[in-house]
């Protein structure tokens, strides 16, 4: 392990469901993000925690909801989800914003 | 906003060349670049990376460079090995932002 742990790693969802995919990182970093990975896309920012303060959000839709209680840990609840949201769910960190990241290894979640 | 343009897209090389990946970003305020490698069901990972400082960075068998005034900076691998082949992303950071390339599967033949 990096340091950078995510759960679960494989996830199928119906559209109606509400689930949660965990990240935590042990490396004492201040910045924690959310990147959604689809084939032969680039990767995209979803969320950016600094310090546990959210300073980022691109636009993402309402469905898709983080939270950061503390420094170590992130979370993204996920509630009616649609089809074309199946991808690589990917959480990272690092100590300086927008340095150096540390990836976990992603969930990857399949909308049925 | 940024915008991080990479090339090629898919890249095979035989074992023992040199392979070459290339990006190009927009916004001129840009002064972080790392390079990711993501082999296959694995997480990305930083291998290399380099400060708008600098013009060229070397790490054993991988190097970068950086053309501040074209906007452009490049991955060298060279005696490439099969363990190499994976996706490579580039990606371009000013404060507030880091914009990734869509990648490039190298492939190394042995």
């Amino acid at each position: 392990e990096t340091g950078v742990t995510q759960t679960p790693r494989h996830l199928v969802m119906g559209m109606t469901n509400k689930k949660s995919l965990k990240c935590e990182q042990h490396l004492g970093h201040n910045a924690m993000y959310w990147y959604k990975q689809s084939a032969k896309k680039p990767l995209e920012l979803m969320f950016v925690y600094n310090f546990k303060e959210q300073t980022e959000n691109n636009s993402v839709p309402s469905r898709f909801s983080p939270e950061c209680p503390n420094s170590s840990h992130l979370f993204l609840h996920l509630h009616t989800l649609q089809p074309e949201d199946s991808a690589l769910y990917l959480c990272a960190s690092s100590q300086e914003e927008f340095r150096g990241y540390t990836f976990g290894s992603g969930t990857r979640l399949t909308v049925v | 906003g940024e915008n991080v343009e990479q090339h090629p897209s898919t890249l095979s090389v035989q074992e023992g060349d040199s392979a070459v990946i290339k990006c190009t970003y927009s916004d001129s305020a840009s002064n972080y670049f790392p390079w990711y490698k993501q082999e296959l069901g694995k997480r990305p990972q930083l291998i290399i990376d380099i400060r708008s400082n600098v013009g060229e960075k070397k790490d054993q068998r991988i190097a970068v460079t950086l053309n501040k005034t074209a906007k452009h900076f490049s991955l060298h691998i060279t005696e490439t090995q099969p363990e190499d082949s994976a996706v490579y992303f580039c990606a371009a950071s000013t404060t507030g932002d880091m914009r990734f390339g869509a990648g490039t599967r190298l492939t190394v033949k042995p």
